[in-house]
């Protein structure tokens, strides 16, 4: 039973550029949630998409964009990318938006030059 | 800003009890807490969560006191591959969706 995985595991973008990062969820959930990690910080939530749709947004700005597809998987993508950028992003997918707990994959980090 | 208070750093000695506290004096009703750990390049990994009675896994307990102002994570017998920074939360379930708001978490420090 594969948990959580993301794509690509690095990436390394220059100031300007775009990117999307993909999320494929545990078997069985249909929840997604976006997180950026800067070092030596806990995650922070970006936004949350169930049912195809956006549910909740953190304190983040527009360049930051999702999609939810209806097998459930995920795309992240950041527009315009700044130096600030350079984080490791963190995908985390559960079964509805309940109590159930969140299963996290292992991120992909990107750099921007 | 995050809804729990972690201490930044804690030492256990390998084979002892690992207890990790965290404050959450502003909980509402109807939020569960929950604890992740995170080892260094890895995602966050579930231990475990609860509403109100104390819950044990095979992992971890977790007590939470009466009032569910505060919780104790406890780790049974650490071992070293126990180091890594311990996370609580605490978060709400309703159909319109959940943020889930970490802060800065424990980093505990298991010795031989």
């Amino acid at each position: 039973d594969a948990g959580v995985t993301q794509s690509p595991t690095h990436l390394i973008k220059t100031r300007g550029q775009q990117v999307t990062l993909r999320c494929s969820p545990k078997s069985g959930h249909d929840t997604v949630s976006w997180y950026q990690q800067a070092l030596g910080q806990g995650p922070q939530f970006i936004f949350q998409y169930y049912e195809e749709e956006e549910r909740q947004r953190g304190n983040f700005p527009d360049r930051f964009s999702g999609h939810q597809f209806p097998n459930y998987s995920s795309e992240l993508n950041v527009n315009a990318l700044l130096l600030g950028d350079s984080a490791l992003y963190l995908c985390a997918s559960q079964g509805g938006v309940g109590n159930q707990p969140q299963h996290f994959g292992d991120g992909t980090r990107l750099s921007i030059l | 800003d995050a809804k729990t208070t972690q201490p930044t750093s804690m030492d256990c000695a390998e084979g002892r009890a690992a207890n990790l506290p965290c404050n959450h004096s502003t909980i509402s009703g109807n939020e569960y807490v929950y604890w992740y750990r995170q080892i260094h390049s890895q995602g966050p990994q579930y231990i475990i969560h609860g509403l109100k009675n104390n819950e044990t896994n095979e992992m971890a307990s977790l007590i939470i006191t009466e009032d569910r102002k505060s919780s104790t994570l406890i780790l049974p017998h650490a071992t070293l591959r126990d180091t890594a920074v311990y996370y609580c939360i605490v978060r709400v379930a309703g159909g319109g969706g959940f943020k889930t708001i970490f802060g800065a978490g424990t980093r505990l420090f298991v010795k031989a």
